[in-house]
């Protein structure tokens, strides 16, 4: 069964800085990972979604990288800003997701 | 954009009670998903569904049904209510393209049962 952790649960940084949120997973057998943003008590905007053949996407500030055969996923964010403030979700998978329980950000200005 | 809407944001529901959570996705897609969310435990998969009519266990399917008549519609039933549903219940749809399974949700159901 697939197992998903993420790394730190929780962190808190001044605004401006670049910082990475870390996932790993188990089972190596996924089609792709997506990365997800959850603001208190709303619903999962999908940020990212890596296929199993790519190994990196960038969107704007964002930039997530795969290593599938190390059970690896980065999310790298550059020049972090309070509007940042959020959960992020890691979510590896085929058909359907196996989710990481999250890394709480918090940016201060 | 995708848009994925639920029937309701808050619901607070009594215990015995038969309880319907409706989602509807306006794309077209194939797949539709119910998960729950509780704190420390993450979001877990309760069903889904590749298409009308047809249905698969998640991970925690006991105490919940689902029915999908229509492609854009999935339900998610309650059939007697109790306190340990008390939870955030989420949808989701993506599409089967071969090449991405990309996952959209909706705002999410508060449920509380009493």
């Amino acid at each position: 069964k697939q197992e998903v952790t993420q790394i730190p649960a929780a962190l808190s940084v001044p605004e401006g800085e670049n910082l990475v949120l870390n996932c790993s997973f188990t089972d190596s057998a996924i089609y792709n990972l997506q990365w997800f943003r959850q603001d208190p008590g709303k619903g999962l905007t999908s940020l990212l979604l890596i296929q199993s053949s790519q190994r990196e996407q960038t969107s704007g500030r964002l930039n997530a990288s795969l290593d599938k055969s190390s059970g690896r996923s980065t999310l790298y964010i550059a020049a972090s800003q309070p509007g940042d403030s959020a959960t992020y979700l890691c979510a590896p998978g085929y058909s359907t997701l196996t989710f990481g329980k999250g890394t709480m950000l918090l940016v201060s200005p | 954009d995708v848009k994925v809407t639920q029937s309701s944001r808050y619901l607070v529901k009594r215990t015995g009670e038969k309880v319907f959570l409706e989602c509807v996705q306006d794309m077209d897609h194939e797949n539709m998903f119910w998960y729950r969310q509780d704190p420390g435990l993450g979001l877990r998969l309760i069903y889904f569904s590749y298409d009308v009519k047809m249905k698969e266990k998640g991970d925690i399917p006991e105490g919940y049904s689902v029915s999908r008549e229509k492609k854009e519609r999935f339900s998610l039933i309650l059939e007697s209510a109790s306190t340990n549903q008390t939870s955030m219940y989420l949808c989701a749809s993506s599409i089967s393209t071969g090449q991405s399974y990309e996952q959209y949700f909706g705002p999410g159901t508060r449920l509380t049962v009493t």
